[in-house]
């Protein structure tokens, strides 16, 4: 069965506007940590934003929020005011125990 | 340096040939991680090493692939008899657990 589910594997936005992209994840452990990275076409892998399973609060980071649904099991990322320089592959991931498990990533392409 | 060093970028290999992947981490991050990653593919986990403890190798593709790292610090991955299937990106990522995780640059394996 697959931890971490990205239903998008390619979005649309336009410059200005606002995107969410999806994740759901699976875990029996009380204890976990998700976060998502973003990859541009270089290859490198950045560090958006990270929410903990305990925290009370949805994270934010910058124009980054993350929709922290608890009962649901979903981790959301929500990118405000999306620029051109957004175009990129993002993944979500989860850590559980040590081990941190990625889904299989939305391509996400901003429209001037 | 402050980052994750891998090396070489670029590795072409005959197929049937070893090979060495180099990961050299940040210093004093105790977790050390390998993926593989496919052309527009998520990132599939391969091996995680935490501390003086066991690695978990659970996502080795088969037994001609190994890591070790030596002195809780750098890290080989080797593939041993390459495949052409074994062509990819492999990424290194380190981490000071419970802290987010910094990535390498990869090593862009190409097996003809």
């Amino acid at each position: 069965a697959q931890k971490i589910t990205q239903t998008q594997p390619g979005m649309f936005v336009q410059e200005k506007e606002a995107v969410t992209l999806d994740c759901t994840y699976d875990t029996s452990d009380p204890s976990y940590g998700l976060f998502w990275y973003k990859q541009p076409s270089s290859g490198e892998m950045i560090f958006l934003i990270y929410q903990g399973s305990y925290d009370q609060q949805n994270a934010t980071e910058g124009r980054y929020s993350l929709n922290f649904q608890k009962a649901r099991k979903s981790a959301n990322l929500v990118i405000s005011a999306s620029q051109l320089g957004d175009s990129a592959m993002y993944f979500c991931a989860m850590r559980e125990g040590g081990k941190l498990i990625f889904g299989q990533g939305t391509t996400l392409q901003v429209k001037p | 340096g402050a980052g994750v060093s891998q090396s070489p970028s670029n590795k072409v290999t005959e197929k049937g040939k070893d090979v060495e992947l180099r990961c050299d981490p940040i210093s004093g991050h105790t977790a050390l991680y390998w993926y593989r990653q496919s052309l527009g593919q998520g990132l599939e986990f391969l091996i995680y090493f935490q501390g003086n403890s066991a690695p978990d190798k659970s996502g080795l593709p088969s037994d001609r692939f190994s890591a070790e790292r030596t002195g809780g610090s750098v890290s080989t991955l080797t593939i041993q008899r390459t495949q052409q299937e074994d062509s990819a990106v492999y990424l290194c990522a380190s981490s000071r657990l419970p802290s987010g995780y910094t990535f390498g640059s990869g090593t862009r394996l190409t097996v003809v």
